[in-house]
């Protein structure tokens, strides 16, 4: 099946400090997405990428679509203790894949 | 405007026991899925559908689990004589159309927890 790899599985920021995440297939998609799980809920959509090369932004976020449609990478500026949480991408065909996901930790 | 309402948001059952997750769509959606995530790890999908009709039910157990999405009222998740492995959030995610280039929202989940 299409299989998504998610790096890094976690990471441990200063406040302040820039975060990058991606996202990579061995598989084409035609839709990238880019969910925030916080504790106790449901993933909520932060970026959605329709278009290969198509760079998002969304306040501190910003986002890419690979230009081979097999990667994805999601950049946090400026971190705040806020965006602590769990990152998901998916890829989007007829059905949607997940990532495992990047665990975000921000010290203050 | 409503979005996605899982109940209960926790639910304890016994080993044995049948469990009963319910999920209501966002208004006008008519495409709703179901995800399970363990401790520690992503969202596995588990069963899509339409109204009436289950779309891609792939990523179900073929025992013990069914899905239903009727005419009228909630989409149900049902696992039938419980065991510990089933201890997980499952999470339904409702889109307005077909899930290609489309976007899922998701509920708050329901966490399941079998004693």
């Amino acid at each position: 099946g299409q299989q998504l790899n998610q790096s890094p599985q976690s990471m441990f920021i200063q406040e302040g400090e820039d975060v990058s995440m991606n996202c990579t297939s061995s598989s084409i998609f035609n839709t990238w997405l880019w969910y925030k799980q916080d504790p106790g809920e449901g993933p909520v959509l932060l970026i959605a990428l329709y278009k290969a090369g198509e760079l998002t932004s969304n306040g501190r976020l910003t986002a890419q679509f690979g230009i081979t449609r097999k990667d994805s990478f999601l950049n946090i500026s400026a971190s705040i203790p806020s965006d602590v949480g769990i990152y998901f991408c998916a890829g989007n065909n007829n059905d949607m894949r997940f990532g495992a996901g990047t665990r975000l930790t921000v010290k203050p | 405007n409503a979005g996605v309402m899982q109940n209960p948001r926790h639910l304890v059952r016994r080993r044995g026991q049948e469990a009963r997750l319910r999920c209501s769509p966002m208004k006008g959606h008519s495409h709703v899925y179901w995800y399970r995530q363990l401790p520690e790890e992503g969202l596995k999908f588990m069963v899509y559908l339409q109204k009436e009709n289950i779309i891609d039910e792939s990523g179900m157990p073929k025992e013990r689990f069914s899905a239903e999405f009727p005419k009228e009222g909630p989409s149900i998740l049902r696992i039938q004589q419980v065991v510990r492995g089933d201890s997980a959030a499952y999470f339904c995610a409702s889109s307005p159309l077909e899930a290609a280039g489309n976007i899922q929202y998701f509920g708050a989940g329901t966490r399941l927890s079998v004693l």
